[in-house]
């Protein structure tokens, strides 16, 4: 079935550091792909995500990049801050033909981000 | 614009009692997802609702679960009899089809401790 992997499970940066957590997905019809950061005993919040038609996309220190040809994507944080300090889920779908679908989520990245 | 709800935000029960958790999506959003999150595991899909049609329910764990959706707003889960397994979040999410697919937005989860 559909499976997406997450990895680091962990990860511990300075301030103003780099983060990159990486994906990878099963279903090569998978063409959705959305990013969510979950603050503790908060709800989960998209912060970003990207089509299958791109190969990149950037919203101010947040970027998420797609290679359709190895199923794989990932999630760039730039100068990272401590209030980035959160669970962040990448996921997947495969619209069907309603166009809307089911997510299936990685096992979570726990960032830490150290002042 | 109001989010996603959830009610409880946490329910403690023993096992073989009965619980009902309450999901009201974003008003208008035809589309209601479940999910539940395990202890340290992944967010898992649990069912679909299109209005009040289920649209994929392969997710649901076993006939213990049943969901439902009347008159296509608000959604209830009830687990009956709950087992300690059954312990977890459970999330709910909304979204609309746009034309650009659709976005989820999720709820702050309820937080189920089985006994």
């Amino acid at each position: 079935g559909e499976n997406v992997e997450q990895h680091p499970s962990t990860l511990s940066v300075q301030e103003g550091d780099s983060a990159v957590i990486k994906c990878t997905y099963s279903d090569s019809a998978s063409n959705y792909f959305p990013w969510y950061k979950q603050e503790l005993g908060k709800r989960p919040q998209l912060i970003i995500d990207i089509r299958s038609n791109v190969g990149e996309k950037k919203d101010q220190r947040i970027a998420v990049t797609l290679n359709k040809t190895a199923k794989h994507f990932s999630l760039h944080i730039t100068e990272t801050q401590p209030e980035d300090s959160a669970v962040y889920f990448c996921a997947a779908t495969t619209p069907r033909s309603s166009n809307t679908g089911k997510l299936i989520f990685g096992q979570g990245t726990t960032l830490q981000v150290k002042p | 614009e109001a989010g996603v709800t959830q009610f409880p935000s946490h329910s403690v029960i023993e096992k073989g009692q009965t619980v009902t958790l309450r999901c009201d999506p974003i008003s208008g959003h035809d589309n209601l997802y479940w999910y539940r999150r395990v202890m340290g595991k992944e967010i898992k899909f649990l069912l679909h609702f299109v209005k009040e049609s289920k649209q994929d329910e392969s997710g649901m764990p076993n006939n213990r679960f049943l969901a439902e959706r009347t008159g296509g707003t608000y959604s209830t889960l009830k687990v009956q009899p709950a087992e300690l397994e059954d312990s977890g979040v459970y999330f709910c999410a909304s979204a609309q089809q746009g034309l650009r697919g659709e976005t989820q937005y999720f709820g702050p989860g309820t937080r189920l401790l089985v006994l």
